[in-house]
């Protein structure tokens, strides 16, 4: 079963506007993190957030976690069409393994 | 840099053929891991390992086996393919921020 659910599954938007992601999860974490996929690639990480911090920043992106939700957000803002790929977030429950959500689609128009 | 390497980056195996993945990484990172991705499924954790000699079995060991003799090295092999482990296979190292290999396509007739 996966620990993670991101949502929607796809999204589509225009250049220059925000994408957000959602991600809820099962167990108690340690921490979570995002990771983009390009298409036929591996995986790229993007921002880790630790169960004890409400919100953080990266460029462009802005992450948020609710514990209480159990749920994440990733928001990209002034999309570009090089933000095209797929969205997962990974959930680390301290088992020593990260557990995957099933990702969103992100296609940005140009 | 070379990060996570993986070969082969295609491989197509007849149902019952053993073949080992390889993947060997350049940071020294004592943990790495084996996953497996299917489409609409995210990615699913087979083995994993928190360094040489200790390996220890994910969500979906069934099928697989691996050894980590070194730390650079973490092999996974399939020890008689079945069309159910058709799927796209990545490695990866580090843990608070693992680094993930470019993906073996493996398809089994």
């Amino acid at each position: 079963s996966q620990q993670g659910e991101e949502d929607p599954q796809a999204l589509s938007i225009q250049e220059g506007e925000n994408a957000t992601m959602n991600c809820s999860y099962k167990t108690s974490i340690n921490n979570l993190q995002w990771y983009r996929q390009n298409s036929g690639r591996g995986l790229v990480h993007l921002i880790l957030i630790r169960s004890n911090e409400r919100e953080k920043h990266s460029g462009r992106l802005r992450v948020t976690l609710d514990t209480s939700k159990k749920s994440s957000s990733l928001l990209i803002t002034a999309s570009r069409a090089a933000d095209t790929a797929s969205y997962f977030c990974a959930s680390d429950t301290g088992r020593r393994a990260l557990t995957f959500g099933s990702g969103t689609r992100l296609q940005v128009q140009p | 840099n070379a990060g996570v390497t993986q070969t082969p980056k295609f491989q197509v195996l007849k149902t019952g053929q053993s073949m080992t993945l390889q993947c060997a990484q350049d940071m020294n990172h004592e943990y790495m891991s084996w996953y497996r991705q299917d489409p609409g499924m995210g990615l699913r954790l087979i083995h994993y390992s928190v360094g040489a000699g200790i390996t220890d079995q994910g969500e979906v060991p069934n099928g697989y086996n691996v050894s980590r003799s070194t730390t650079e090295d973490f092999p996974l092999r399939l020890l008689s393919a079945a069309p159910s482990q058709t799927s796209v296979y990545f490695c990866a190292s580090g843990e608070f921020e693992a680094f993930f290999g470019q993906g073996t396509r493996l398809t089994v007739v």
